[in-house]
């Protein structure tokens, strides 16, 4: 079973437009982690926010943690073609190793 | 800028043959990983590393070993390959510690026929 989920397979806006993706997860945890990967490449880091943190920003991104019902959010403003990719939460297991959700895959057209 | 390296980036294998993919890091991490790719499935953890001589099942273990010979070098083996582990291969790596930024290198496409 997967410890962290994304709630949409997929999501379409154009560009300028807001996108929200969500992610639930399953354990106790110290961080949640988003990872963008786009086509042809391995997923890279977009933002970490910790147990102990609400919200995190960077640049046009924005992810919200809510332990209590175990879910994070990461919004993405002024939505361009290049954000277009698969966006994934990803937790540790208690420290264990790094676990990805199966995916939300955002498209962004002219 | 942290650089992980897979190897080879393509790859036809036949059923029932050996394979290995290999993977080099050159940011001095202690954690390697290995996760594999397939829509609909997003990326399943098959084994990591916490260093040198030491290599942990992850959720999808059965069918492959790994190696960890060094700091620097992680593989993954197919002893016996099979249709069902035809599917794209990220090794990754990390400082020690499940809160730290994890590191991609580009994947292996594994085609076994």
């Amino acid at each position: 079973s997967q410890l962290a989920e994304e709630n949409l397979w997929a999501l379409s806006v154009h560009e300028g437009e807001s996108v929200t993706v969500n992610c639930s997860y399953k354990t106790s945890i110290t961080a949640l982690q988003w990872y963008r990967q786009k086509s042809g490449e391995g997923p890279a880091q977009l933002i970490l926010i910790r147990s102990n943190e609400r919200e995190k920003r960077n640049g046009r991104l924005r992810a919200t943690l809510d332990t209590s019902s175990q879910s994070s959010s990461l919004s993405i403003t002024a939505t361009r073609c290049e954000d277009t990719a698969v966006y994934f939460c990803a937790t540790d297991q208690g420290g264990r190793a790094l676990i990805f959700g199966t995916g939300t895959t955002v498209s962004v057209s002219p | 800028e942290a650089a992980v390296t897979q190897s080879p980036r393509n790859k036809v294998a036949v059923t029932g043959g050996k394979v290995t993919l290999s993977c080099n890091q050159t940011n001095n991490h202690n954690n390697m990983y290995w996760y594999r790719q397939d829509t609909g499935h997003g990326l399943r953890l098959i084994h990591y590393s916490y260093g040198a001589g030491s290599t942990e099942k992850g959720d999808i273990p059965d069918g492959y070993k790994a190696s960890r010979p060094s700091q620097e070098n992680f593989s993954l083996i197919l002893e016996l390959a099979t249709p069902s582990q035809t599917s794209v291969y990220f090794c990754a790596s990390g400082a020690a510690g499940g809160d730290t930024e994890v590191f991609f290198g580009k994947g292996t496409r594994l085609t076994v026929v």
